[in-house]
């Protein structure tokens, strides 16, 4: 099964626009990453958050975690057409490294 | 660019032959992971090796088979193949493993089973 499930499955924007993602996931974490694909291309990393940690921010990106609640959210601020891709958060857990991604959010920036 | 190649970029084969796909990682990591990426599976984490030796197993069919060889370079070898292998094949590597590391993703071998 797949852990770190998406939502929502597809976001379309206008450019300037904030998109905001969510994520949730069953099991404890280590650590919460996110990633992103443009199409049919490999996965690129944009930010790591630790279990222990709340809010992380890189440039316009803003990631939140709640432990007590499993989720993530993933908040891209003043949005660009170029920030059109899948967004894919990956959850890192147990003690053998391996990330389990969801099925990601499609994410359109109309300019 | 990440600094993981995957060759080849594209790989059309009929049902029932076997190709192998390589991966080279970024300079000084010592983690490969193989991931298949497909529309109705999304991604699924296949098999992990570090430093030559295989970490974790994930949804890898026993027709799949992978290596990680002496210069960290590794190799996923798929048999048999069945039109529902049709699909992107990632390799990731990062420095170690465990704990609070980021992958490097490739950018994929995309596999047509005809």
């Amino acid at each position: 099964s797949q852990q770190g499930e998406e939502d929502p499955q597809a976001l379309s924007i206008q450019e300037g626009e904030n998109a905001t993602m969510n994520c949730s996931y069953k099991t404890s974490i280590n650590n919460l990453q996110w990633y992103r694909q443009n199409s049919g291309r490999g996965l690129v990393h944009l930010i790591l958050i630790r279990s222990n940690e709340r809010e992380k921010h890189s440039g316009r990106l803003r990631v939140t975690l709640d432990t007590s609640k499993k989720s993530s959210s993933l908040l891209i601020t003043a949005s660009r057409a170029a920030d059109t891709a899948s967004y894919f958060c990956a959850k890192d857990g147990g003690s053998n490294y391996k990330l389990t991604f969801g099925k990601g959010t499609l994410l359109t920036v109309n300019p | 660019d990440s600094g993981v190649t995957q060759t080849p970029k594209h790989l059309i084969t009929a049902t029932g032959q076997r190709v192998t796909l390589r991966c080279s990682p970024r300079s000084g990591d010592l983690s490969v992971y193989w991931y298949q990426q497909s529309l109705d599976q999304g991604l699924q984490f296949l098999i992990q090796y570090y430093n030559g030796e295989e970490r974790a197993k994930g949804n890898i069919l026993e027709r799949f088979s992978a290596q990680q060889f002496p210069d960290l370079h590794s190799e996923l070898n798929l048999s048999s193949l069945e039109l529902g292998d049709s699909a992107l094949y990632f390799c990731a590597s990062s420095p170690i493993t465990g704990l609070n590391t980021e992958a490097f993703f490739g950018q994929g071998t995309r596999l047509t089973v005809v």
